[in-house]
């Protein structure tokens, strides 16, 4: 499975946008970009995902490089709810194998 | 229902018992997973059942069996755990059509187990 790479830690302020981002330079023409999030003491939480084109739901908008090497997760006004740790998951097509990676602890001051 | 449901929430066992963990999902998925969860680390595949039927063992030690009885449940068996067993363990389930994209998974809150 292709690899993704993220920092080990952000901080943001409440009420502002957070831009989180992941590195994937070995990334397949196959390969979809999906973004989950774990709070604390519950299970991981789907986010968005996307393959070639930005991306956009109540939740966050995803923005994809063009050559699809790297992407952002953009969460538009972070509230202490939205501390959690981050995860940037490469995934196949049709697999059904969800891989994660070390992930990025993001936390948001009031 | 949008839940997947995992009971018990905490278990404490020794390492002479067997146990059992269950899941449970009424989503119509047909994909079910487990994981395992060490503090501070990201969730670990450990088995994948497509249609009831176990498709992907990450090679985990025949201590832990898992089970798919229906497509509704998933049990996790314990026998003879070690401490380092020790860990969260989370159940997701997806819906698993064979041809079509699956893209969200959901997961359950975990059992917190420990093995004494």
């Amino acid at each position: 499975d292709a690899k993704t790479t993220q920092p080990n830690s952000m901080e943001s302020n409440e009420e502002e946008p957070v831009h989180l981002p992941c590195n994937h330079s070995t990334i397949s023409g196959t390969d979809y970009i999906h973004w989950y999030r774990q709070l604390p003491s519950q299970g991981p939480e789907y986010v968005i995902h996307g393959l070639t084109s930005n991306v956009n739901n109540r939740m966050a908008s995803l923005a994809i490089a063009e050559d699809r090497k790297s992407s952002t997760l953009i969460l538009h006004r972070a509230t202490l709810r939205d501390a959690a740790v981050y995860y940037c998951i490469l995934r196949k097509e049709y697999g059904n194998k969800l891989v994660f990676g070390a992930g990025t602890i993001l936390r948001v001051k009031s | 229902d949008t839940e997947v449901t995992q009971t018990p929430k905490h278990l404490v066992m020794g390492m002479t018992n067997k146990k059992s963990l269950k899941c449970e999902q009424h989503m119509g998925h047909r994909a079910m997973y487990w994981y395992k969860q060490k503090a501070k680390k990201p969730p670990e595949l450990m088995f994948v059942y497509s249609y009831e039927k176990l498709s992907i063992n990450e090679s985990v030690p025949s201590r832990f069996s898992p089970e798919c009885p229906n497509s509704s449940l998933l049990n996790l068996h314990l026998h003879a755990l070690q401490p380092e067993d020790s860990a969260l363990y989370l159940c997701a389930s997806s819906l698993g059509l064979r041809g079509r994209l699956d893209y969200g998974y959901t997961f359950g809150s975990g059992t917190r187990l420990t093995v004494v």
